[in-house]
């Protein structure tokens, strides 16, 4: 099953920006949007970004995105102690009709 | 209140079945699409199937086609993951998800709390 590839960790210290990469394959991202989800510890993912940089109501502009061909970026800035969490990108694969999420990356709040 | 409750984890023998439900409330279930989510204790999260709001289209991820159904009934509002010929890796917290449509992509907008599968003996 395809993968989306993200660093396994990135850290920085309170009000730094951490920036978090998904890179895959061209059957994998294609022109296909991109979703970031924040997993808190112990809770279920929430999706922080869709359509590759919009922002679902009541997430602060701090998350942003981006994507370019097939890489995707989720930036945060001020990091806050509350931000300490995995984070995962996901796409749907047109292509292979499948739903892809990124391998993870635990922010670290120094 | 909008949200998604799973039910039905536990502990099952490797070869055996389990069936999932997820009950939905407080949003008209039978207009979304909907899917299962699977973790494994400590890793990331597996994308294990979707169906389309009326369960007329489904898909599978490839760890679990022709092993697991997926299924809804929309006079209920419930979500049902039929699990077959269960494994060792197929121990996970199960999450429900339900798919968002913008006017570009759907993306997965809410999630329930996740039922938890162990398969031993």
């Amino acid at each position: 099953q395809s993968v989306l590839t993200q660093p396994p960790s990135v850290s920085a210290a309170p009000g730094q920006k951490v920036t978090i990469s998904c890179s895959g394959s061209s059957s994998t991202f294609g022109n296909n949007y991109v979703s970031w989800y924040q997993q808190l510890p112990g809770t279920a993912p929430k999706v922080l970004i869709y359509d590759n940089n919009k922002r679902p109501s009541g997430i602060p502009d701090r998350f942003s995105g981006s994507k370019s061909g097939t890489s995707a970026t989720l930036g945060i800035t001020g990091l806050q102690t509350g931000d300490e969490a995995d984070y995962y990108c996901g796409t749907w694969s047109s292509s292979l009709k499948i739903y892809v999420f990124g391998t993870g990356t635990k922010v670290t709040v120094l | 209140e909008v949200q998604l409750v799973e039910s039905g984890g536990g502990l099952v023998q490797p070869g055996g079945s389990l069936r999932l439900s997820c009950a939905a409330s407080g949003f008209t279930f039978s207009t979304y699409e909907m899917n299962w989510v699977r973790q494994a204790p400590g890793k990331g999260l597996e994308w294990v199937s979707q169906i389309s709001d009326s369960g007329s289209t489904i898909y599978y991820g490839d760890s679990v086609k022709g092993r697991f159904t997926i299924s809804r009934d929309n006079a209920k509002n419930s979500l049902y993951l039929q699990m077959n010929s269960l494994r060792a890796e197929d121990a996970a917290v199960y999450y429900c998800a339900r798919s968002y449509c913008s006017s570009a992509s759907c993306y997965r907008d809410l999630w329930g709390q996740g039922t938890l599968v162990t398969v031993s003996t």
